[in-house]
């Protein structure tokens, strides 16, 4: 089983739309939580942590369900700009240390 | 530009030649980080480095792989004898507290 599990899509929505992303993680020691972003060709940006309270970005929002060990992405109002990559990915500090973990990704294509 | 920067963007190499990637990082940043990625995938943790002091790797680094970072501030990463398998985007990234990373640009190798 992969540490960091995400449906890669494609997800194909129309502007204005409201699209969620999924992801789920092994590891119960994990302790950041982080969304990236990676348009194609490019290297990953971070687009925002994820705390259990939830946590919000203008139109994107991010939430932790510990619990469960899942974690979400919601994006309102796409843009033609939101076309990219979406990367979910853990943290486990082993020592000084903080490898991220990343996912294989969700490719979102927003369409007019 | 004060973000990461790496070096070259693009290496086409013949199968068993040896090559050798740099990574300029945030000035500020005492933690660096190796990652690879292949298409398709999310990067993989490759290395780490405090300060000057190579602090973790992981079981991707095979002995054809070598990391330095001789002052704490650039790195280098050479991988001899090159294999068409190790044809990926090679990641460096900073971070001051090593859970937010920035990553630079990528070199994409090509072993032919």
């Amino acid at each position: 089983r992969k540490e960091v599990e995400q449906d890669p899509g494609p997800f194909n929505v129309p502007e204005g739309a409201t699209v969620a992303f999924n992801c789920t993680y092994s590891n119960s020691a994990s302790q950041s939580f982080f969304w990236y972003r990676q348009d194609c060709r490019k290297e990953p940006k971070l687009l925002m942590s994820v705390y259990s309270s939830g946590n919000e970005d203008g139109r994107f929002t991010a939430q932790l369900n510990r619990a469960s060990q899942y974690i979400s992405l919601l994006i309102r109002d796409s843009k033609l700009s939101d076309s990219a990559t979406y990367l979910c990915v853990v943290v486990i500090s082993a020592g000084t240390a903080s490898k991220l973990t990343f996912g294989t990704g969700t490719r979102l294509q927003v369409t007019l | 530009d004060t973000g990461v920067s790496q070096d070259p963007r693009h290496k086409i190499t013949k199968r068993g030649q040896n090559v050798t990637f740099r990574c300029d990082p945030i000035s500020e940043h005492n933690r660096l980080y190796w990652y690879r990625q292949t298409l398709g995938q999310g990067p993989e943790f490759l290395t780490y480095f405090q300060n000057e002091a190579q602090l973790e790797k992981s079981r991707l680094l095979s002995d054809r792989f070598s990391a330095e970072r001789p002052k704490g501030s650039f790195s280098t990463l050479e991988i001899q004898r090159t294999e068409q398998g190790d044809s990926a985007m090679y990641l460096c990234a900073s971070s001051s507290t090593g859970r937010e990373q920035y990553f630079g640009p990528g070199t994409r190798l090509t072993v032919t």
